[in-house]
């Protein structure tokens, strides 16, 4: 089955405290993408990667990093998280040649 | 840069009415207009979308329309059935860009009351 995974699906941490969301997609696609959601702002990209070993910056990356070493996974790492970046997560992927995104199901992250 | 804006932010409708949700962008150059469904617990999924050279398309109940002279576009379901019940958010890209960004609106949360 085609589908992007997640890793964990729910996390509580305490400030400062690194952490990794992993992410994983089994369709081969080149284009993959963190987007944070909250309350009254819909979807907000963090970082996204357009192949291998090439990311870059979206709209809200302070406090993010992320790594594409290979194809399949784009795991999200918060160094020093704060409780500003308590949110919903999703991962995405798709085609380079094609617009639809497919998500996967959301890591709820709260920072206390 | 790029925004989108999306209304109502909540829509109660009763089964069986019909439910529209508008979305207006900023950037004449978004060329590619998708609408995604989000159920509880679960990703964001395509149900819909519609390019910038067509003015409506439609898909059983749900059907978009375009208008590229006034920058927006909306999402339109007949007959609401209670499964239509979620949070739907519109997005824009210009899709011959290989960043492919989607810039989505803010979302409506959709509630069909049996």
């Amino acid at each position: 089955e085609a589908q992007v995974t997640q890793n964990p699906r729910y996390l509580i941490t305490v400030t400062g405290k690194k952490l990794t969301v992993t992410c994983s997609q089994n369709m081969n696609h080149e284009y993959m993408s963190w987007y944070r959601q909250d309350p009254g702002l819909g979807l907000r990209q963090i970082y996204y990667s357009m192949n291998v070993e090439v990311t870059d910056k979206g709209d809200v990356p302070e406090g993010y990093k992320v790594s594409r070493k290979e194809k399949r996974n784009f795991p999200l790492i918060l160094e020093s998280p704060s409780p500003n970046q308590t949110s919903l997560y999703f991962c995405a992927s798709r085609r380079l040649s094609k617009n639809i995104q497919y998500f996967g199901a959301g890591t709820r992250l709260s920072v206390l | 840069g790029e925004n989108v804006e999306q209304h109502p932010s909540t829509l109660s409708v009763q089964e069986g009415d019909s439910a529209v949700i508008k979305c207006t962008y900023s950037d004449s150059a978004s060329n590619y207009f998708p609408w995604y469904k989000q159920e509880l617990g679960k990703g964001p999924q395509l149900i819909i979308d519609i390019r910038s050279n067509v003015g409506e398309k439609k898909d059983q109940r749900i059907a978009v329309t375009l208008n590229k002279t006034a920058k927006h576009f909306s999402l339109h379901i007949t007959e609401t059935q209670p499964e239509d019940s979620a949070v739907y958010f519109c997005a824009a890209s210009i899709r011959s860009s290989n960043t492919g960004k989607l810039i989505f609106g803010q979302g409506t949360t959709l509630q069909v009351k049996p």
